[in-house]
């Protein structure tokens, strides 16, 4: 089992449409989690942090279910700047090592016109 | 936000020889900076972290001998790829973790390498 899944997509929305994105990690001790985006053949770049009491950025809110070990990204009124993919990133804890970012493949968001 | 250069980036050689990518930090101390690969349509994994002034530590399946790893000074780091491959082309990504704040790691914009 992958240690962060999420769907690849694509998902193609209109403009203005309200788009929810899942991801699921394995390991119940994970520490820290994000959602980064990664536009076209860039690097990618930090969004939000996802905290236990949820969290909202504008049209962006993040949740976390720990009990589930998932976590989700809700974009609202979709702009078509917000097509990207959307990289859930763990950080595990392997009993020592910490701080190694853990991806999932990315969700592919393609908002049309 | 703190800036994080990377160079070249984009390069094509034969198979065969090496490729030297470097990672700088411009405006903070990177004490560990992190070398991921991400080929098209895959997730990035993570390579080797790079520690200042010690010998990284490579992630399995991932040679050391290949992929040499140089962090001696804390804002910079190189990835040299030696005797390169066409099965090395990717998209290498370095990251660099701001000492001040411990989870935030702030990437390089990559570099793409094309072995022919």
């Amino acid at each position: 089992r992958k240690e962060v899944e999420q769907d690849p997509g694509p998902f193609n929305v209109p403009e203005g449409a309200t788009v929810a994105f899942n991801c699921t990690y394995s390991n119940s001790a994970s520490q820290s989690f994000f959602w980064y985006r990664q536009d076209c053949r860039k690097e990618p770049k930090l969004l939000m942090s996802v905290y236990s009491s949820g969290n909202e950025d504008g049209r962006f809110t993040a949740q976390l279910n720990r009990a589930s070990q998932y976590i989700s990204l809700l974009i609202r009124d979709s702009k078509l700047s917000d097509s990207a993919t959307y990289l859930c990133v763990v950080i595990p804890y392997y009993g020592g090592a910490t701080n190694k970012l853990i991806f999932g493949t990315g969700t592919l968001l393609a908002v049309q016109p | 936000g703190a800036v994080v250069s990377q160079h070249p980036s984009r390069v094509i050689c034969k198979s065969g020889t090496s490729v030297k990518i470097e990672c700088r930090s411009l405006d903070f101390q990177a004490t560990t900076m992190f070398w991921y690969r991400q080929f098209p349509k895959k997730s990035l994994m993570l390579m080797a972290t790079s520690n200042e002034g010690s010998k990284a530590t490579y992630e399995q399946g991932v040679e050391k001998d290949k992929f040499l790893i140089n962090h001696a000074s804390l804002t910079l780091s190189t990835l040299t790829v030696t005797s390169a491959h066409p099965e090395d082309s990717s998209f290498y990504i370095c990251s660099a973790r701001d000492g001040r704040v411990t989870e935030t790691q702030y990437f390089g914009p990559g570099t793409r390498l094309l072995v022919l």
